[in-house]
């Protein structure tokens, strides 16, 4: 079935640093992906999407490219912030379902250190 | 505009007692999803509502039942409530099952079974 993989346990880094959190799919034809943030004690919010092979979601200086050769939808930022501290998903809604469901992936906490 | 609302916020539960979680949206959106969140396991669906009136099981529809009898309002209720069911729940909305359209989520009630 549709399924997502973020790769494993949190991420810490310090302030400024480059940040780049992998993630993988397994879909039939062509999903749309998305990241979506969580910050401390909220619901999930969108960062960014991208629906067809080669698009490239940003926001916020997080970008992601849609790989369909490697099937993958890392997300990047150059210069994170504290405020970049939270956790990550990454998800896709598979082509063709007629409701919209999300596959996500199991997150990232990332924490920002001054 | 609140976007997408869950009352209550927290709840403590016995087993076996029954509760019912509130979804509300204003934004007018076909589509309203409950999503049970885990430690290291994402999001995962339980139930979701194509239109009002219509209800489907998602991934983990066991242990729960859903009712949409108005369009912005999507109830999730737990019968016999168990331990496993300790869980963050989110409830989500969205305008059209098309790809790239993305899901607003709630701020979340956390449950606590004892």
């Amino acid at each position: 079935g549709d399924s997502v993989t973020q790769m494993e346990g949190p991420v810490t880094l310090s302030e400024e640093a480059f940040l780049t959190i992998n993630c993988t799919y397994t879909a039939t034809g062509y999903p749309s992906l998305f990241w979506y943030v969580q910050y401390p004690g909220e619901g999930l919010q969108l960062l960014l999407k991208a629906t067809k092979a080669d698009d490239k979601g940003s926001n916020k200086g997080f970008e992601a490219t849609y790989r369909k050769e490697t099937t993958s939808f890392h997300l990047e930022k150059g210069s994170v912030q504290v405020s970049d501290s939270a956790v990550y998903f990454c998800a896709l809604s598979p082509r063709g379902y007629g409701n919209n469901r999300l596959a996500f992936g199991k997150g990232n906490q990332v924490v920002v250190i001054p | 505009n609140a976007g997408v609302t869950q009352t209550p916020k927290f709840r403590v539960l016995k087993t076996g007692q029954s509760m019912t979680l509130l979804c509300a949206q204003d934004m007018n959106h076909e589509y309203m999803y409950w999503y049970r969140q885990d430690p290291g396991m994402g999001l995962r669906l339980i139930h979701y509502s194509v239109g009002e009136g219509t209800t489907a099981k998602g991934e983990v529809p066991d242990g729960y039942n859903v009712s949409r009898l108005k369009k912005q309002n999507f109830l999730l209720g737990l019968e016999s409530a168990a331990p496993s069911q300790t869980s963050v729940y989110f409830c989500a909305s969205s305008y059209s099952p098309g790809q790239g359209y993305e899901q607003y989520f709630g701020p979340g009630t956390r449950l606590t079974v004892t």
